[in-house]
């Protein structure tokens, strides 16, 4: 079945370091790729999404490129900021059917 | 628009209780989804409704789990009888259509004692 895989956490930069969170995906088809974001105490938030192949999601900084080839949609954002601090989680829906999440990176950005 | 809302916001009860976990989809979505949040597991898909049918129920735990949505502006999560391996925030969320945006709810922190 579809998966996602996340590289694992807590990652932990100092403030305006570049950041990058490694996800990759397997999939039958041709999903929709997302990456969302959960602040302590809260629900998950969209951060980005890309619905086909070589398309780029951005949002707040952050970026994430839909890679075919290497099935792959690795996050980044130039200078990390505290209030990035947060835990991030890679997604996929294929077909209009569930969104399985990977299991989600806990990043640290220390000022 | 109010988003998805949860309740309770915390719910601590006694083993062998029964639990309700209430959600109000965003006006307009069709789509339903029931996620468990914990250290260990991570985020778990318990179950989703499309048009208020259950699609998958597979992440359902065990027989203890039930859900329901009796209309496209409620639905509901039992658990009965509770048992202290169920503490866990459970997240409720929902989306207009397939591939859009999912909106999630703030979540029940549920602990059983």
């Amino acid at each position: 079945g579809d998966s996602v895989t996340q590289m694992e956490g807590p990652v932990t930069l100092s403030e305006e370091a570049f950041l990058t969170i490694n996800c990759t995906y397997t999939a039958t088809g041709y999903p929709s790729l997302f990456w969302y974001v959960q602040y302590p105490g809260e629900g998950l938030q969209l951060l980005l999404k890309a619905t086909k192949a070589d398309d780029k999601g951005s949002n707040k900084g952050f970026e994430a490129t839909y890679r075919k080839e290497t099935t792959s949609f690795h996050l980044e954002k130039g200078s990390v900021q505290v209030s990035d601090s947060a835990v991030y989680f890679c997604a996929l829906t294929e077909r209009g059917n569930k969104l399985v999440f990977g299991a989600g990176t806990i990043l640290r950005v220390k000022s | 628009d109010a988003g998805v809302i949860q309740s309770p916001r915390h719910e601590v009860t006694e083993m062998g209780q029964e639990v309700t976990l209430r959600c109000k989809p965003i006006s307009g979505h069709n789509s339903l989804f029931w996620y468990r949040q914990t250290m260990m597991r991570g985020l778990e898909l318990l179950i989703y409704f499309n048009n208020n049918v259950p699609i998958d129920d597979s992440g359902m735990p065990e027989d203890r789990f039930s859900a329901k949505m009796p209309n496209a502006s409620f639905s509901t999560l039992k658990i009965q009888p509770s048992e202290p391996r169920d503490s866990a925030v459970y997240f409720c969320a929902s989306r207009r259509g397939p591939a859009e945006k999912l909106f999630f709810g703030s979540g029940t922190q549920l602990s059983v004692l």
